[in-house]
């Protein structure tokens, strides 16, 4: 079964309004999480990684103030596009590692489409 | 700088064929993780092997087979007898021990025709 989730896995909005994605950890504590983003037919690229109780950090290029990151608990990690642009629609993906086998899991990814 | 190469962008084979994906690697780094990565069409990222620099073993899973050479810094997969569910686009990656974040290849789409 899954070991890290993503809620939603498909979001249509409309341009200028915000869009929340969730990242969870099942059944582990993850004090760090990753946010990739991929666009069609290309590969992933680390966006930032997601600090539990402190900021995220960015990757150069990766705009803070568009793409907030919230790591509240030792299981959820947020995603939020704000002020979304029809450039935003991409596929969204986190990341966990997993202690105990020392492997890192993905979650099911995010749809996201800006109309 | 840490680089992840896969050269083949998409091969296409006959159900039963044996098929082998080729990754290589740059790192500075004497201690590091590779990965490979299964990427269906619904998206989601199949984890399918995590191998330590140290670990110079050749794997085998299943109908998967792994060679990885530190000399020529490749980690290439095999897939024996493929099947049409094999069919999805495999990311090969790599990781340096103190850090989380993976840096991908671009990707290798797999085509398996009945």
């Amino acid at each position: 079964g899954a070991v890290v989730s993503q809620h939603p896995s498909r979001v249509i909005c409309k341009s200028g309004t915000s869009v929340k994605i969730e990242c969870r950890s099942l059944d582990f504590q993850a004090t760090t999480m990753f946010w990739y983003r991929q666009f069609p037919k290309q590969s992933l690229m680390l966006m930032a990684t997601s600090n539990e109780g402190s900021k995220a950090t960015y990757e150069q290029g990766v705009e803070k103030d568009k793409f907030l990151i919230n790591h509240a608990s030792l299981t959820l990690s947020t995603l939020t596009v704000t002020s979304a642009h029809p450039e935003d629609s991409s596929f969204y993906i986190c990341s966990a590692r997993r202690q105990v086998e020392n492997t890192i899991y993905f979650g099911e990814g995010s749809w996201l489409t800006v109309v | 700088a840490q680089k992840v190469t896969q050269a083949q962008t998409e091969i296409s084979v006959v159900e039963k064929e044996d098929v082998t994906l080729d990754c290589v690697y740059e790192t500075r780094d004497t201690t590091y993780y590779l990965f490979w990565y299964k990427q269906p069409p619904s998206g989601e990222l199949v984890f399918l092997i995590r191998r330590n620099s140290f670990d110079e073993q050749n794997e085998i899973s299943g109908r998967y087979s792994w060679n990885f050479q530190k000399s020529t810094s490749s980690f290439n997969f095999t897939i024996t007898a493929s099947q049409v569910v094999d069919s999805a686009v495999y990311f090969c990656a790599l990781t340096d021990y103190n850090t989380d974040k993976l840096i991908f290849g671009t990707g290798t789409r797999l085509q398996v025709f009945p």
